[in-house]
């Protein structure tokens, strides 16, 4: 079955580090999105991509985020100088044209120390 | 917004009790979805189930939706130990490029 795939499972960085989180979304889908989840709370959109460019973006994706779909199969997180709140776990999820079946890859963690 | 919400927040059964999770929301849907996780790890998809649908069944979950009460249940039945995880209501608007939203759980623990 197609799977998203997301590197690396674990990333630790420290304070003002620049960080690139990695997806590879199935093929033939053409919607793509970031979520994030910190411990112990809810999963949170961040942003949705369509078409080489951003559809929608919550109030979370501010300045210091951004994305990115550099060679046509990856699909990046980009932030630019983390925070310790930044520390979370990152979901990159992606669905075809038409269809409602989201498929999410097994997240990033990321770690800001 | 908030949106999705489930309760209980925890849940804890003996194994082989069914185990009833529920999910109320506040805008109109396109569709409901629920997602297991366990601990630390991915959001793996459970069952969608659509606005004009009532009740959808896959294996031992049966999931039901209410839209005139804006409501839907998670429930498993013959619970293991092997279903402890936390499991997420998500609605989807269904429009054009309309994220998920995801409630902030329910964390099933089924005792052996």
């Amino acid at each position: 079955e197609p799977e998203v795939t997301q590197t690396p499972s674990h990333q630790v960085t420290q304070m003002g580090q620049e960080v690139i989180l990695r997806c590879v979304p199935i093929s033939n889908h053409l919607y793509f999105y970031w979520y994030r989840q910190i411990l112990g709370q809810k999963v949170e959109f961040l942003v949705s991509f369509y078409n080489n460019e951003i559809s929608e973006k919550s109030e979370i994706f501010d300045d210091q985020f951004s994305v990115e779909r550099p060679d046509g199969s990856n699909f990046t997180l980009k932030i630019r100088s983390t925070k310790l709140e930044d520390s979370a776990m990152y979901f990159c999820a992606s669905r075809p044209t038409g269809g409602n079946g989201y498929t999410f890859g097994s997240g990033t963690r990321l770690t800001v120390v | 917004s908030q949106q999705g919400e489930e309760d209980p927040q925890a849940l804890s059964i003996q194994e082989g009790e069914n185990a009833t999770m529920n999910c109320s929301y506040k805008t109109s849907i396109n569709n409901l979805q629920w997602y297991r996780q366990n601990s630390g790890r991915g959001l793996v998809h459970l069952i969608l189930i659509r606005s004009n649908e009532r009740e959808k069944h896959s294996g031992r979950l049966r999931v039901t939706l209410d839209t005139s009460k804006k409501s839907s249940s998670l429930l498993i039945t013959a619970s293991r130990a092997a279903d402890t995880a936390s499991y997420f209501c998500a609605t989807d608007e269904g429009s054009g490029n309309t994220p998920l939203v995801f409630g902030k759980g329910t964390r099933l623990s089924v005792i052996a």
